[in-house]
């Protein structure tokens, strides 16, 4: 199975400051990752498929790069709505395995 | 608008048996393969199963295959798990989501809590 390593796995930030998320794969995946978004008790949102592509829907303020087996989420202005968790999933092969998550507080 | 919304968890003891319904609307069911996603408490996500438009092609992680059956019903825009020989570590709440090409597991349940426990 390709193991997906997410950092950091908590993260402190202040309203309007710039956040990135790390995902790091075991193997080469080519673009095949999403990065999700869930709030307690809500379903997962999609916010990033095949790394770099925002979902329909979703802020400018997210966005998504990689570079070999590294995969970055960016949210360029932090806003309050935006504190949750956050994981990301490889699609590349079976089985689709996930990150550990990353929750997202204010400072 | 996608909704998917699951139901039919509980708590059930080791051994027994439980089944996950998840009904769909806002898109064509027949249309998209379908997966279940699984997390116990304080663990990361897990794939558990995915099927295909048909139904005709099933898979599953090794952990509960032989033990867990996703099936559709694509007149009902339902999807199922039918979970029997139940074990503690398969407490955990129990996602749908919808397996497109264009974006795979692109929408998601808001879930269902299943507890095995004695």
């Amino acid at each position: 199975d390709i193991q997906v390593t997410q950092s950091p796995s908590s993260l402190l930030a202040s309203l309007g400051e710039r956040v990135t998320i790390t995902c790091q794969t075991s193997q080469s995946i080519s673009n095949n990752l999403n990065w999700y978004q869930q709030k307690p008790g809500q379903a997962p949102m999609l916010l990033i498929y095949y790394a770099t592509s925002l979902q329909t829907g979703m802020p400018s303020r997210f966005s998504g790069q990689y570079s070999g087996r590294s995969f970055t989420l960016t949210i360029t202005s932090l806003e309050p709505e935006d504190i949750a968790n956050y994981f990301c999933l490889q699609h590349y092969s079976a089985p689709h395995t996930f990150g550990a998550g990353t929750k997202l507080e204010l400072k | 608008e996608v909704q998917l919304v699951e139901s039919g968890g509980g708590l059930v003891q080791p051994g027994r048996s439980m089944k996950l319904s998840c009904a769909a609307s806002g898109f064509t069911f027949s249309s998209f393969p379908m997966a279940w996603v699984r997390q116990a408490p304080t663990k990361g996500l897990e794939w558990v199963a995915t099927i295909s438009t048909s139904g005709g092609s099933t898979y599953y992680r090794d952990s509960v295959k032989g033990r867990f059956t996703i099936s559709r019903d694509n007149a009902k825009s339902t999807l199922y798990l039918q979970m029997n020989s139940l074990r503690s570590e398969d407490t955990a709440t129990y996602y749908c989501t919808r397996d497109a090409h264009r974006a795979p597991f692109d929408y998601w349940g808001q879930g269902v809590m299943v507890t095995v426990s004695s």
